[in-house]
Parts: C-alpha cells; sequence; structure tokens
C-alpha cells in the first residue's frame, strides 16, 4: 500500500523552513527521501532505518517514528535549489522493494 | 562511470504496437527496478529483480514483461501499447534497499506516448 505524504504541495520564500511528512499504514523498516527536479530523474537524499540508523547528505535531517510509522522530512533556511518534488519510499523488513508515495511539491520562491 | 542510461529518451507509439525499453548499469548493482510516473501518482513499481536471474511482479505489472539478461541489463516490454500506457519511465538500480549504500539510482527516463 502507497505511503500517503502532506503536504501535497507547499510554496516558501527563500529562508523559510519546511516539513513533509510520510505516514504508512504498515510496520516499516525503512524510510527513504528522494528529491526530483522538473524534467530530471529522482536523487536519493537520505534513509532512516529502524532501530535509529540514519545515512544522508549533511544539509538535510529527517526522523522516523517506529511507533506511528511516520517519518518527516525538515528542510530548514531554504534555498531555491530545494526546489523540487519530494518523494518518500518505504521498505518492509526483508522486502527488496520501496513503494514511493505520490510526491510533494515544493516551490522556493526568492 | 555512465551511471545507469536508459534507452531510448523518448518514443511514440501506435496502440497495439509493441517495444521494449533497455537500461543498463555500470555500478556493478544486485538489484534493478522499472517504475513509471505519471501526474500525481509518484514512482510506482513494474517489476523488479533483486538478483540476477530472478523477477517480480511490483504495483502495476499487467501489460509489461521484463528480462534481466545478465547483472548489468535489465529490460522492459510493451507487447501490445495502450494509451493508458503513455508515461515516462524510469530504470533504476541499488545493491539492496536495505544493504549498503543503501540508494537507489535511476536512469533518466524514457518519455512514452501511445495513440
Amino acid at each position: 500500500q502507497q505511503p500517503v505524504q502532506s503536504p501535497q504541495a507547499v510554496i516558501l520564500r527563500e529562508g523559510e523552513d519546511a516539513v513533509i511528512n510520510c505516514s504508512s499504514s504498515k510496520a516499516l523498516y525503512s524510510v527513504h527521501w528522494y528529491r526530483q527536479k522538473h524534467g530530471e530523474a529522482p536523487v536519493f537524499l537520505m534513509i532512516l532505518l529502524k532501530g535509529g540508523e540514519q545515512k544522508g547528505h549533511e544539509k538535510i535531517s529527517a526522523s522516523f517514528n517506529e511507533k506511528k510509522q511516520q517519518s518527516s522530512l525538515y528542510l530548514t533556511a531554504s534555498q531555491l535549489s530545494y526546489s523540487g518534488t519530494y518523494f518518500c519510499g518505504t521498505g518492509l523488513e526483508g522486502a527488496q522493494k520501496l513503494v514511493f508515495g505520490q510526491g510533494t511539491r515544493l516551490t522556493i520562491n526568492p | 562511470n555512465a551511471g545507469v542510461t536508459q534507452t531510448p529518451k523518448f518514443q511514440v507509439l501506435k496502440t497495439g504496437q509493441s517495444m521494449t525499453l533497455q537500461c543498463a548499469q555500470d555500478m556493478n548493482h544486485n538489484s534493478m527496478y522499472w517504475y513509471r510516473q505519471d501526474p500525481g501518482m509518484g514512482l510506482r513499481l513494474i517489476y523488479y529483480s533483486a538478483s540476477e536471474g530472478t523477477t517480480d511482479k511490483g504495483e502495476v505489472p499487467n501489460g509489461y514483461n521484463v528480462s534481466r539478461l545478465n547483472k548489468r541489463e535489465f529490460s522492459l516490454r510493451l507487447e501490445s501499447a495502450a494509451p493508458s500506457q503513455t508515461s515516462v519511465y524510469f530504470c533504476a538500480s541499488s545493491e539492496a534497499p536495505h544493504r549498503p549504500p543503501y540508494e537507489q539510482y535511476f536512469g533518466p527516463g524514457t518519455r512514452l506516448t501511445v495513440t
């Protein structure tokens, strides 16, 4: 079942903060975050694993609430380059695949 | 390193025609994936291959077939194209979702239109 992302879209001014949420009805082993710019391929941002391990880019932060099966991606002091569509991908324990959410479109204005 | 390459980049088909989308990776990854992306639907998994010699259905496999030709190459075939298959198709590869380095690397995509 596809995870649900919220909000579907957000518009910010440069320097403002944003939070993007990802929620699943299944017991997750991992949550992956990707960003896709218009006309390009998705690019990996970070992964959060059950048990607390995280790996990703230094300027990106996220959390994973294992009890609620929810993850949040925090974008602070946003820059124009942060614009794009953000996807979460969820993985179950032992699974060899991810299921992606429908995406959150982030627009950063000067 | 080229990463993940896909051919063709654009394709227009008529209903009922067949075609094969090609994907190759040069990162020695075990797992490869085919996704389709439609507006508002995110990335939906069509088929995947966890390792050479194995393939499995994803969320939307109907109307498609795949072949893991070798460790590098994973092709997607549309036997009889339908307008509902108009989409952007992405191939991706990774070591495995839960093994370092974790991330999936995506190809540039194929934009397919079926008329």
